[in-house]
């Protein structure tokens, strides 16, 4: 299967910090997704990305799609304690329209 | 809106035994997917479903079956519990299959099987 690899694992940071989290493929993706999960919940969609090079932002969360289709990283600025739970990338390759790849998550955790 | 529902919430089985978990959507949609979560990983595809009758396997279907009577409800089956299901399970749907994927999640279902 496709292998999606999402850093950091964890993150420990004080509240008003900037946070960067990236996914990297070894595979091309034709869209990429960032999901938020809170504890006991189900994951909730933050971000769709669709076109390489393609920067969208969602409030204070910020995406992109990197250019080789390969990659995509997920900023949040000045975070707040709600902001803590885990954040997971997505990608879509083509032909498999049926079927994400998910990366492995990064728990967020925020300081006050 | 209740969206996607699981239930149960939580279930504690031993080896050898049976359950199934339910899936219920009200927004009409017609893909529903099953999917596991296991600490350091992502989300895992078991089986889908592309509309009422069909269903499909996914990433890791061993051990599970699923059906799709009603374009509301799929139900995730394991007929013979292990400890290697233990795991959250979630169920999603989605309105549309095309280059997108934008998928609503359930809240989830903590399985344990001692």
């Amino acid at each position: 299967g496709q292998q999606l690899n999402q850093s950091p694992q964890s993150m420990f940071i004080q509240e008003g910090e900037d946070v960067s989290m990236n996914c990297t493929s070894s595979s091309i993706f034709n869209t990429w997704l960032w999901y938020k999960q809170d504890p006991g919940e189900g994951p909730v969609l933050l971000i769709a990305l669709y076109k390489a090079g393609e920067l969208t932002s969602n409030g204070r969360l910020t995406a992109q799609f990197g250019i080789t289709r390969k990659d995509s990283f997920l900023n949040i600025s000045a975070s707040i304690p709600s902001d803590v739970g885990i954040y997971f990338c997505a990608g879509q390759t083509p032909g498999s329209a049926r079927q994400l790849t998910f990366g492995s998550g990064t728990q967020l955790t925020v300081l006050p | 809106n209740a969206g996607v529902t699981q239930t149960p919430k939580f279930r504690v089985l031993k080896t050898g035994q049976s359950m199934t978990l339910l899936c219920a959507q009200d927004m009409n949609h017609e893909y529903m997917y099953w999917y596991r979560q296991d600490p350091g990983m992502g989300l895992r595809l078991i089986h889908y479903s592309v509309g009422e009758g069909t269903t499909a396997k996914g990433e890791v279907p061993d051990g599970y079956n699923v059906s799709r009577l009603k374009k509301q409800n799929f139900l995730l089956g394991l007929e013979s519990a292990a400890p290697s299901q233990t795991s959250v399970y979630f169920c999603a749907s989605s309105y549309e299959l095309a280059t997108n994927e934008k998928l609503f999640f359930g809240s989830g279902t903590q399985l344990s099987v001692l």
